[in-house]
């Protein structure tokens, strides 16, 4: 069953604004991962946050953690039509390398 | 990170076959994991391969339905037996790569008509 639930479902805005997505899960985790994925296709790996820390950067991207209420979000800043996509929390949990996936988010970045 | 060959890229097949779906790793991994993303779902986890073990299965999945093969450490197959319909689905094969997350094969878009 999934664990994560994401928010928004859809996102749409103007090429150049910042794009949020949440991401909330139920049980305690070891890392929680971002994935995007485009058209249906493989997933790419965005970022890997470990349970002990709190926020991570990496180009336009940045993700927070939050342990204590079980939550993470995604911020894509100064967006472009190429980030169209849809974007999937995952998390494993310790001594398990599976991953549960979230609902996801479909970005869709309008020029 | 691991580079996975995975095909078919995409197949539509006759209810009652069978697809076998190969996943190709360029290094050794232990273990592979295969999931199924159904039209306009999120992924779930189908079973993970383990070389030299049967696979473990996720709930609501069984081995008759979708044997899978994992003869040596770069290599897994999975097969959609006896389709129908309702396997219609992206099917990703998927290796940890620890520090740097997972990597996740191209998939292979599974038509059932």
């Amino acid at each position: 069953s999934q664990q994560g639930e994401e928010d928004p479902q859809a996102l749409s805005i103007q090429e150049g604004e910042n794009a949020t997505m949440n991401c909330s899960y139920k049980t305690s985790i070891n890392n929680l991962q971002w994935y995007r994925q485009n058209s249906g296709r493989g997933l790419v790996h965005l970022i890997l946050i470990r349970s002990n820390e709190r926020e991570k950067h990496s180009g336009r991207l940045r993700v927070t953690l939050d342990t204590s209420k079980k939550s993470s979000s995604l911020l894509i800043t100064a967006s472009r039509a190429a980030d169209t996509a849809s974007y999937f929390c995952a998390t494993s949990t310790q001594g398990a390398q599976k991953l549960v996936f979230g609902q996801g988010t479909r970005l869709t970045i309008n020029p | 990170s691991a580079v996975i060959s995975q095909k078919p890229s995409r197949d539509i097949c006759q209810r009652g076959t069978s697809l076998t779906i190969q996943c190709q790793v360029d290094s050794q991994v232990t273990m592979m994991f295969w999931y199924r993303q159904q039209p306009g779902q999120s992924l779930t986890l189908i079973a993970t391969a383990n070389q030299g073990s049967e696979a473990t299965y996720e709930s609501g999945f069984v081995i008759d339905k979708f044997p899978i093969s994992r003869p040596n450490l770069t290599f897994s197959t999975l097969t959609v037996s006896n389709m129908s319909p309702e396997d219609s689905s992206i099917y990703l094969c998927s290796v940890a790569a620890l520090r740097y997350g997972y990597t996740f094969g191209s998939g292979t878009r599974l038509t059932v008509v």
